[in-house]
């Protein structure tokens, strides 16, 4: 079956541009996350959902990331007036959510977008 | 807050030689313990994890890992290195927030080179 898609794959903004990355997340999948991965580094925490509520955006560096997810299934990371140090790849999961007894369910990763700013 | 350190950004071993790869975490509580592995320009894959019952577990490629609790530990292993084994690997903690929200921490990561 078809795992996480991210588009674009890459993307090129001018310092001070707005930029939007999708995230289509397997089907059925109620938890979503979204990540930051600068160069060198590993992923670091933005945000979470779980259906279309967004429950944890304690990761967001700043007031110019936003994040949503409208219909509980595909979801959108937007920038604004993007800086060069926004510059990394943004990785979006997803997951069946809490199982029943309250288990842990794997994090599916798509292939991420890497934003260049200019 | 959960923190994960890998001891060496980079390992180089020898093709057919024992892959090493170590992880300590500090955590406030028992944690969940993961193990990814990321090719060039593809997202991570899950290679293994640890979350209840025995402490010893295997994952997919022929790699393991054990968790020590004494050590706060959770090394990666596999006795025969191949050349396809080479990519960045990343330790993870869940963050444990409970119902499903359980974002990850990871690691710096550890590139991992197969020498021939």
């Amino acid at each position: 079956g078809a795992g996480v898609s991210q588009s674009p794959r890459y993307k090129v903004a001018k310092r001070g541009q707005d930029v939007a990355l999708r995230c289509d997340p397997i089907s059925g999948h109620v938890s979503l996350f979204w990540y930051q991965q600068a160069l060198g580094q590993g992923p670091e925490f933005l945000t979470y959902f779980q259906n279309e509520a967004q429950l944890d955006k304690s990761g967001l560096p700043s007031d110019r990331f936003f994040a949503e997810r409208p219909e509980g299934s595909v979801s959108t990371l937007k920038i604004q007036r993007t800086q060069q140090e926004d510059s990394a790849v943004y990785l979006c999961a997803s997951s069946l959510g809490q199982g029943p007894s309250g288990g842990y369910n794997e994090q599916f990763f798509g292939p991420g977008t890497r934003l260049t700013v200019l | 807050a959960q923190s994960v350190t890998q001891l060496g950004s980079h390992v180089s071993v020898s093709e057919g030689a024992l892959v090493l790869l170590r992880c300590n975490y500090s955590s406030s509580v028992p944690p969940y313990l993961f193990w990814y592995v990321q090719y060039p320009n593809q997202g991570l894959q899950l290679l293994l994890k640890y979350t209840t019952g025995a402490t010893l577990v295997k994952g997919i490629n022929g790699f393991e890992a054990e968790f020590k609790k004494s050590e706060t530990s959770f090394h990666l292993t596999k006795p025969s290195a191949h050349m396809s084994d080479a990519a960045e690997y990343f330790c993870a903690v869940s963050d444990l927030k409970g119902g499903g929200a359980d974002g990850l921490t990871f690691g710096k990561g550890t590139h991992l080179i197969i020498q021939p």
